[in-house]
């Protein structure tokens, strides 16, 4: 089976752009959470979804918002970008809700300048 | 809200000495499970623990779970260069929470 892709892998914007990342969950897995990594945070979760709907939010703001699809693909967006957004974002898939192992993709890098 | 600590940080270790990270939850957990995350790449399962005092071995990796189900070890014996990244526990209860890592360096 093929991995978790996300695209793009590498992204510039600047401050008060809006950004949209991908993410296309393992053949099967229902579900995909959204990490956000920066080296002084840490793994900080975002947002589950499971048959294309939020199950899960973490502590972030309304600029951060999500979407998954019928096919399981899901997409988040990040709004009115600040400098402090900068950071690896991480989508994980798992075959349906609950304590499965989560399978990563291999980020999406965003740089805000 | 839950929270999942662990340490240390960051740890130094001689190629060939041991190493071990802690991993303590502040809420009782169903179960915990370990992940890897080499430099530049992304986290990789490594086990689950499910039962209260489990302990799991994987080659040199000893993993443990606490008797309340609130801590967590991770140790590893003899380490190599290729143990070298950054080592997350990640807690579940209700929802999964990672914990802050340990970023394991060797000095050959």
């Amino acid at each position: 089976k093929a991995g978790v892709t996300q695209t793009p892998r590498y992204l510039i914007k600047t401050r008060g752009q809006q950004v949209t990342l991908s993410c296309s969950p393992i053949s099967g897995h229902r579900s995909v959470s959204w990490y956000q990594q920066t080296p002084g945070q840490g793994l900080q979760f975002l947002f589950e979804y499971f048959s294309e709907t939020q199950r899960n939010k973490g502590n972030f703001p309304g600029r951060f918002s999500g979407r998954q699809f019928s096919n399981s693909r899901s997409e988040m967006n990040v709004s009115t970008l600040e400098l402090g957004d900068s950071a690896l974002y991480l989508c994980a898939s798992t075959p349906g809700q609950g304590p499965y192992e989560q399978y990563f993709g291999p980020g999406t890098r965003l740089t805000v300048t | 809200g839950q929270q999942v600590m662990q340490i240390p940080q960051y740890q130094h270790v001689q190629e060939g000495e041991d190493f071990t990270t802690y991993c303590n939850s502040s809420t009782t957990l169903s179960n915990i499970q370990w992940y890897k995350q080499r430099p530049g790449g992304h986290p990789v399962f490594l086990i689950q623990l499910v039962k209260s005092g489990e302990v799991k071995k994987q080659k040199r990796l000893t993993f443990q779970f606490g008797e309340a189900k609130k801590n967590s070890s991770l140790h590893i014996t003899a380490t190599q260069t290729t143990d070298v990244g950054t080592y997350f526990c990640a807690g579940y209860h209700e929802k999964l929470t990672f914990g802050t890592g340990t970023r394991l360096t060797i000095i050959p």
